[in-house]
């Protein structure tokens, strides 16, 4: 986990109502990832950046919007929060190695929409 | 959906036991990861193995892949208790622009003392 917070670290929220959850980095990393994981499911990407308001979709992307303005923050938005979206959310940042790359992950998130 | 799927979806063994889980695939990939994630963490990398590799080791650990039957599979060797955690694969398929890892569903494996 080290380099990588996440916050908050644990949210109960209703349904319908926005919420933001904060990825921070100082591994002054380019790429940065969103996950979701659910049982049964392993890690599923949500949408990932590869620069400074640079992103993109990942595979499970309905329903969530991402920013990233600095290098070090990566923003993820739950627009209108739904039960379907509970879940313990990951962020990771990734480092470009020669032909590879592996991740590095913060602690994660768990998010209650009630 | 899903690229890599891991086998067992669970395994218990005995402190000292070997561990040994599987991971199939479905499309040719650039390399293959490993990584850990202990109760309420985040995941931990572990090991990587690039498509022309058949074999690596690390510590305790031996990754093989098999690129011809699409299949990997992580060996922990003389397990600890401290081993017990959940196992997951991971697929990269190639260092495009924005390339993703495609995660299976994991391994949880409990190692009693």
């Amino acid at each position: 986990d080290a380099g990588i917070t996440q916050s908050p670290r644990h949210k109960v929220t209703e349904t319908g109502t926005p919420v933001t959850l904060r990825c921070h980095q100082t591994e002054n990393h380019r790429y940065m990832y969103w996950y979701r994981q659910d049982p049964g499911h392993g890690l599923r990407l949500i949408h990932y950046s590869y620069g400074v308001k640079d992103t993109d979709k990942g595979e499970v992307s309905d329903g969530y919007s991402v920013s990233r303005s600095k290098t070090e923050d990566f923003l993820l938005t739950l627009e209108s929060a739904t039960s379907s979206q509970t879940s313990v959310y990951f962020c990771a940042i990734g480092e470009r190695g020669e032909k590879a790359e592996t991740q590095y992950f913060g602690p994660g998130t768990r998010l209650l929409v009630l | 959906s899903q690229q890599g799927e891991e086998d067992p979806q669970a395994l218990s063994i005995q402190e000292g036991e070997n561990a040994t889980m599987n991971c199939s695939y479905k499309t040719s990939i650039n390399n293959l990861q490993w990584y850990r994630q202990n109760s309420g963490r985040g995941l931990v990398h572990l090991i990587l193995i690039r498509s022309n590799e058949r074999e690596k080791h690390s510590g305790r650990l031996r990754v093989t892949l098999d690129t011809s039957k699409k299949s990997s599979s992580l060996l922990i060797t003389a397990s600890r208790a401290a081993d017990t955690a959940s196992y997951f694969c991971a697929t990269q398929a190639a260092l495009e622009y924005g390339n993703k890892l495609v995660f299976g569903a994991g391994t949880i494996l409990r190692v009693k003392s």
